[in-house]
């Protein structure tokens, strides 16, 4: 099966732009996370989907950081303003909603952000 | 709050030996733990959950609610085993939610 498609594979921009990041996951799976992973440290998830139903974004930045998965397929992650501690790999993950795998996670490639 | 503690950041060891990577958990009720992998430039993938208890390239790693511990083991290091490992906690579900929560990451480093 395909993996998590995410894209682009790299981002630099100033601080105070924008900046989007896109997510396209394993097909079927209802679940999609998106993590932020500064260097040295593990994963912290940002926002949980399911289908496109917000499940948990309680560590959101929402002055900054805004997602969406409008059809319960794809989703984006937005960054409008950046600051330089943004600077990060995003990662994307889904999961499908079967009894013997549903915190089973597979992840994209993930997006390098550097904020200068 | 949920919480993995990774206490080692990086662990050398020679091919052959014996490699432990710790990690510790603090959750109230009843969490599913699991041990991801980042080989070099791959993606994170899963290595093994323990509710599968079961052997994945060699490594085992047991839940010990008591310790609140789940460490991972091998008995036989080899280079290849060379990557970034992640425990990380799902919890119990509560309204239909398992929000994960994952370790700092141990890099383990076998030389030949």
């Amino acid at each position: 099966e395909a993996g998590v498609a995410q894209s682009p594979r790299y981002k630099i921009i100033e601080k105070r732009q924008s900046v989007a990041f896109w997510c396209n996951p394993i097909s079927g799976h209802a679940t999609l996370y998106w993590y932020q992973q500064i260097l040295g440290q593990g994963p912290k998830l940002l926002i949980q989907f399911q289908n496109n139903g917000v499940v948990d974004d309680s560590q959101l930045p929402k002055d900054r950081f805004s997602a969406e998965r409008l059809k319960g397929v794809d989703s984006t992650l937005k960054i409008q303003p950046a600051k330089l501690e943004d600077s990060a790999v995003y990662l994307c993950a889904s999961s499908n909603l079967g009894e013997s795998s549903k915190n089973i996670q597979y992840f994209g490639a993930g997006t390098r952000l550097s904020v200068l | 709050a949920q919480r993995v503690t990774q206490p080692e950041k990086l662990l050398s060891v020679f091919k052959g030996a014996p490699v432990e990577l710790k990690c510790n958990y603090s959750y109230s009720g009843s969490p599913e733990l699991f041990w991801y992998v980042q080989y070099s430039r791959q993606r994170l993938q899963l290595l093994l959950r323990h509710i599968s208890r079961e052997s994945i390239k060699g490594f085992t790693a047991d839940l010990n609610k008591g310790e609140t511990s789940f460490h991972l083991k091998k008995p036989f290091a080899q280079e290849e085993d060379s990557a970034m490992y992640y425990c990380a906690l799902s919890p119990e579900a509560s309204g239909g939610s398992y929000i994960p929560t994952f370790g700092r990451g141990t890099s383990l480093i076998v030389h030949p």
